[in-house]
């Protein structure tokens, strides 16, 4: 059965870094990308990036680029996803989900990532 | 990458069809048949329902159903029901290993 359960809530200051992981337990977690979804309170979804579990190759949305780090350990099916020089709109829930041109088909429950002062 | 365009919100009774529309443009919906389609109740995940333009995963009811011409796909959800009642997005490939979702449809059952 497929699942990607994801950590838990965390709350940062401004201008940390935090990291957000996703576990991809029941099927085999290399054959699939891994992509992460952002939500604002309120507001729609917006596609982060992903990241090859096989390879460890990664492509970000341009408005992430220099801040977003994803990374896989594969010896217990879990990606990472890493946001440096927090904002205060970068509170918002972030999802992963695997994808590929297809859709993404499968979601994790969603890590709430709160950054205040 | 700039957001696929939704109307905001949608609506229709039970038993009614109801069409949401995703413009984009040649870069993305127009340019590839790579457009889904997610719902997203409150609180939840968001749950895909089409795939490549009008393909359904197993599970989702034939009620729902997608369409493409030129730069604009749509769903259609037919027989609504009051559970059908979410947020529904479009998302699409935008070339370039980059993906580009719309800005959400509220759907609501009268």
């Amino acid at each position: 059965q497929v699942q990607l359960v994801q950590s838990g809530a965390e709350v940062k200051n401004a201008g940390a870094s935090v990291k957000v992981s996703c576990k991809a337990p029941g099927y085999t977690f290399t054959n699939f990308y891994i992509h992460w979804v952002r939500q604002a309170p309120g507001q729609g979804l917006e596609w982060m990036g992903r990241i090859n579990p096989n390879s460890g190759g990664a492509n970000f949305a341009q408005k992430f680029q220099d801040r977003v780090t994803m990374t896989r350990d594969t010896s217990i099916s879990t990606t990472y996803m890493e946001l440096n020089r927090l904002r205060f709109d970068d509170t918002g829930i972030y999802f992963c989900a695997r994808g590929s041109t297809s859709g993404f088909d499968f979601w994790g429950q969603g890590t709430l990532v709160t950054v205040s002062s | 990458q700039s957001a696929l365009t939704q109307p905001p919100s949608a609506s229709g009774s039970p038993g009614q069809s109801v069409t949401i529309s995703c413009t984009g443009s040649s870069s993305d919906v127009g340019g590839y048949n790579y457009v889904s389609w997610y719902q997203q109740h409150p609180g939840k995940a968001p749950r895909l329902m089409i795939y490549e333009v009008s393909k359904r995963p197993s599970g989702v009811p034939d009620r729902f159903s997608g369409s493409k011409s030129g730069n604009t796909a749509s769903l259609t959800v037919s027989g609504l029901q009051a559970d059908d009642e979410a947020d529904f997005y479009c998302s699409s490939y935008a070339g370039s290993n980059n993906w580009v979702f719309g800005g959400g449809t509220k759907l609501t059952v009268l």
